[in-house]
C-alpha cells in the first residue's frame, strides 16, 4: 500500500516570509511519481510539479522550489517571499507504474498568507 | 483550450434519491478519473477509465456507485439510494495517457449534499 503524509494541517505566515510545506510518502515501488497540487478557494486543483523517483534534482520555478530526498522519503515544497495569492490548500500526491494508476493524496496543508 | 468541466456544480438531494454527475474531459484525453473529496481531506480515488472501459473501479465504496463512459469522452457517475455519508465534492480529472507519469487535470467538482 502507498501513503502520503502531510503533517502540517495549517500554516499561517505574514507576506514575504518563506514557508516550507512538508510531504512524506511510503511506497514499495521503485518507480513512482510525486506531485504537488494547489487548491485555491475556488476549489479547482491546479497541477504545480511532477517528479519521478529517479530524479532527485531539486527544482526551482520562480518563487517555488522543491526538495526531493529519497533517503528520507520526502518531497518538500518551499515558497519564497510568500504572497497573499499563495493562500490555498496544497496537496502532495503519489502515483506508481504498477497496479492502480491513480493519485494517492495527502490530507493537504492549508496555507494562509496574511498581508 | 477548454479544461475539464463538471455539471452540475452543486447538487442537493434527499436521502434515498438517485443522482447523476457529469464530467466532460479535455478533448483527446484518453484517461478519465473520478475522485471524492470530503471536507478537510485530500481527494480519494473512486474509478478510472481508459477509453470506454473502467480500468479500475476498486475505489467505489459500494454497489450504489456506478460510472460509465460510453463513447470514451463524457463520463457520468451515478449514485443510487443516496445516503447522507455520500455528501462530498466529486472531482473528475483527465490525462492524455493512462500512465502514472502524466499529470491529471482536474475539473471544478460537483458538490453533492444529501439531506
Amino acid at each position: 500500500a502507498q501513503k502520503v503524509t502531510q503533517a502540517q494541517t495549517e500554516i499561517s505566515v505574514v507576506e514575504k516570509e518563506d514557508v516550507t510545506l512538508d510531504c512524506v510518502y511510503e511506497t514499495r515501488d521503485t518507480t513512482y511519481y510525486l506531485f504537488w497540487y494547489k487548491q485555491p478557494p475556488s476549489g479547482e486543483l491546479v497541477f504545480l510539479i511532477r517528479r519521478n523517483s529517479f530524479d532527485e534534482q531539486n527544482e526551482i520555478s520562480g518563487r517555488y522550489s522543491w526538495n526531493f530526498q529519497k533517503s528520507t522519503s520526502s518531497f518538500n515544497f518551499t515558497i519564497t517571499a510568500s504572497q497573499v495569492v499563495d493562500s490555498a490548500v496544497y496537496f502532495c500526491a503519489l502515483n506508481k507504474d504498477t497496479g492502480r494508476r491513480a493519485l494517492t493524496f495527502g490530507s493537504g496543508t492549508r496555507l494562509q498568507v496574511q498581508p | 483550450g477548454a479544461g475539464v468541466s463538471q455539471t452540475p456544480s452543486n447538487k442537493v438531494t434527499e436521502k434515498g434519491k438517485y443522482v447523476e454527475l457529469r464530467c466532460d474531459p479535455i478533448s483527446g484525453h484518453t484517461a478519465l478519473y473520478w475522485y471524492r473529496q470530503s471536507l478537510g481531506q485530500g481527494p480519494e480515488f473512486l474509478i478510472y477509465f481508459q477509453g470506454t472501459g473502467a480500468a479500475d473501479d476498486s475505489g467505489l465504496p459500494n454497489d450504489r456507485f456506478f460510472a460509465v463512459r460510453p463513447e470514451g469522452s463524457v463520463s457520468t457517475l451515478k449514485i443510487q439510494r443516496t445516503e447522507r455519508g455520500d455528501s462530498a465534492v466529486y472531482l473528475c480529472a483527465s490525462s492524455q495517457q493512462p500512465t502514472a507519469y502524466n499529470e491529471q487535470f482536474f475539473g471544478p467538482g460537483t458538490r453533492l449534499t444529501v439531506l
